[in-house]
């Protein structure tokens, strides 16, 4: 079993849509939770990081944490067709050597 | 300024052959890590390096594989006699300070096809 699991996808859904991602994880270690985005053909870029459980909000993205689930989610409001990519979450423990652990990703499209 | 670069962009080799990858990171990042993305399996770790530290090479995923960060800064990804389950995205990215909430600024990426 992956330590973090995640649905590859593909999810489709209409432009304004209220899209919903997530992860499972099974190492109670992980503290830091972090939501990476994927463009086709470029490398990851940062959208969100949260600590411990809670939300965490930031315009049109919203951060969720249940650390007694062992469950992260990323909730996109008003979803625009630029908003299509791949999402991956990523998470690390508070110490050691800070090795960010990453799902396999969700890829998503926004239909116009 | 410059962001990760990583070259070549794209690399073709025969089944057998070794193959460099290289990665620049950006100017004063003292921390460097190396991923594999292969279709349906996400990122996969391979390598990180820290400053002067002993590397956590945990995630190379066999001794063909060898890696090396020269001065602090440019590493370079080894992979001997590749084989074709070796066909991949290998990701550099790096960021400014050990840590488990830095953000990691990755390059595009070197999609490796081995035939």
């Amino acid at each position: 079993q992956k330590e973090v699991e995640q649905d590859p996808g593909p999810l489709s859904v209409p432009e304004g849509a209220i899209v919903s991602l997530n992860c499972t994880y099974s190492n109670s270690a992980f503290q830091y939770f972090m939501w990476y985005r994927q463009y086709s053909r470029k490398g990851p870029e940062l959208l969100m990081y949260t600590y411990s459980s809670g939300n965490k909000e930031d315009g049109r993205f919203t951060a969720q944490v249940d650390k007694s689930s062992k469950y992260i989610s990323l909730f996109i409001r008003d979803s625009q067709p630029s908003d299509s990519a791949t999402y991956l979450c990523a998470m690390s423990p508070t110490s050691g050597t800070y090795k960010y652990i990453f799902g396999t990703g969700t890829r998503l499209k926004v239909l116009a | 300024g410059a962001g990760v670069s990583q070259s070549p962009s794209n690399k073709v080799t025969e089944k057998g052959k070794d193959v460099e990858l290289r990665c620049d990171p950006i100017s004063g990042h003292t921390a460097l890590y190396w991923y594999r993305q292969s279709l349906g399996q996400g990122l996969e770790f391979l390598i990180y390096f820290q400053g002067n530290s002993a590397p956590d090479k945990s995630g190379l995923p066999s001794d063909r594989f060898s890696a090396e960060r020269t001065g602090g800064s440019v590493s370079t990804l080894t992979i001997q006699r590749t084989q074709q389950e070796d066909s991949a995205v290998y990701l550099c990215a790096s960021s400014p300070r050990p840590g488990p909430n830095e953000k990691l600024f990755f390059g595009s990426g070197t999609q490796l096809s081995v035939l």
